[in-house]
């Protein structure tokens, strides 16, 4: 398997304008997590899909943001309009559950989007 | 809700020493435990992970990990470090269910 594909790589935009970044999560695998990484906050927790289905969005921080899950092997992560603070590297994360009742087991990160809002 | 605390933001040490990388976690419920490896421009790879069984758990790189779950910890390890093993390390905790917590991450810098 190739693992988690983001895309793009690099993305610079300008304040207003509507950002979009892409996940490929790895075959198979039920949950998809999309993380933002900053130097003052770390690796934060967005949103994370079971099944397609959105189960916590408490981390997404404005109603600028959104994100879908339209089908098991694509979701995208939506600011718009976009803020120069929203300027960070956004990983996407994929797994299976196992384990007890369905636990995430393990992670698997993409190379991440780096987002520059100018 | 769960947090996890690394206690060290940078540790240097010299290549072919030992280190030592400390992560404590805070739970009501039961957990997973992992440790993750960030090298600069890529994505999270994972070292090892304790899901139950023996506490002492190896990984990747010569690296290995012990979980006690009376002090709440989960500290890393290597007996002798390599110039290639600089990078940025996340210890990260996944309560019963769902999703992953991390802490805030320690750099190590491994000098010559």
């Amino acid at each position: 398997d190739a693992g988690v594909i983001q895309s793009p790589r690099h993305e610079v935009t300008e304040m207003g304008q509507e950002v979009t970044l892409r996940c490929k999560p790895i075959s198979g695998h039920d949950y998809l997590f999309w993380y933002r990484q900053t130097m003052m906050r770390g690796l934060e927790l967005l949103i994370y899909f079971n099944n397609n289905v959105p189960i916590d969005d408490s981390g997404m921080p404005e109603d600028r943001f959104s994100a879908k899950m339209p089908n098991a092997s694509f979701s995208t992560l939506k600011i718009q309009p976009s803020e120069p603070r929203d300027s960070a590297v956004y990983f996407c994360a994929s797994s299976l559950s196992g384990g007890w009742g369905g636990s995430v087991t393990e992670a698997f990160f993409g190379q991440g989007t780096r987002l520059t809002v100018v | 809700a769960q947090s996890v605390t690394q206690l060290d933001s940078q540790v240097p040490v010299f290549e072919e020493a030992p280190v030592e990388l400390r992560c404590n976690y805070s739970s009501s419920v039961s957990v997973y435990l992992f440790w993750y490896v960030q090298y600069p421009n890529q994505g999270l790879q994972l070292l090892l992970k304790y899901l139950s069984g023996s506490t002492l758990v190896k990984g990747i790189n010569g690296f290995e990990a012990e979980f006690n779950k009376s002090q709440t910890s989960f500290h890393l390890r290597k007996p002798s470090v390599h110039i290639s093993d600089t990078a940025e390390y996340f210890c990260a905790v996944s309560p019963y269910g769902n999703k992953l917590v991390f802490g805030a991450g320690t750099i190590l810098r491994v000098k010559s």
